[in-house]
């Protein structure tokens, strides 16, 4: 879920199982919605990205899915890796080029 | 391609000395985003340009804070003069238009620490 304040949520999980971090947004006229991932010391990594139209999108390993209902967004991770150890960070847009992002998830991955 | 490149690093400054910080985005790219990061208020977008000219910078901070796009490959963000405050990691990331919303590449960002 999304932060306040100082401290980013963290979820831990064990590897090899699926990860699910959830994203809360706030702008009913956001049609584009993205995910990134951040590794220490490092920029944003685009992940995957879907479009009101939809609401699911699979990539490798990856689903996101969107519930405009209730403006929720969600980031599925499967058979989660150390690698995968990072930042999650959702953003959205409403019809233009500029994205609002989240304060971030960080996913812990336990060996 | 190489990836957006921001230079420096990192950088260590007094306060009051003015900062530079550079960016190259990636060739063809016609969206160029400046933003700061921070533990408090996580990315902020501060300024971008489409086709090196502002469109928005409505999140500088203040007139301390300006941004130039000269060429299609080159951009940067001048601090003038620097505060303790504006310490965070800088991120510069480019885009290719073609429709809304976009997905932004980012270079590796630059350490500011203003002491």
């Amino acid at each position: 879920g999304e932060s306040v304040g100082l401290h980013l949520p963290t979820l831990s999980v064990q590897e090899g199982d699926n990860s699910i971090i959830n994203c809360a947004y706030s702008n009913s006229a956001s049609d584009y919605f993205i995910w990134y991932k951040q590794e220490s010391g490092k920029g944003p990594q685009f992940i995957i990205d879907i479009r009101s139209n939809m609401d699911k999108r699979q990539g490798q390993r990856v689903t996101v899915l969107l519930n405009k209902t209730v403006k929720h967004l969600s980031l599925q991770i499967a058979a989660t890796q150390p690698g995968d150890s990072a930042v999650y960070f959702c953003a959205e847009s409403a019809g233009s080029y500029q994205l609002t992002f989240g304060k971030g998830t960080k996913l812990s991955v336990i060996p | 391609d190489a990836g957006v490149i921001q230079s420096p690093r990192h950088e260590v400054t007094e306060m009051g000395q003015e900062v530079t910080l550079r960016c190259k985005p990636i060739s063809g790219h016609d969206y160029l985003f400046w933003y700061r990061q921070t533990m408090m208020r996580g990315l902020e977008l501060l300024i971008y340009f489409n086709n090196n000219v502002p469109i928005d910078d409505s999140g500088m901070p203040e007139d301390r804070f300006s941004a130039k796009m000269p060429n299609a490959s080159f951009s940067t963000l001048k601090i003038q003069p620097s505060e303790p405050r504006d310490s965070a990691v800088y991120f510069c990331a480019s885009s290719q238009g073609g429709g809304t919303g976009g997905k932004l590449f980012f270079g590796s960002g630059t350490q500011l620490s203003v002491l």
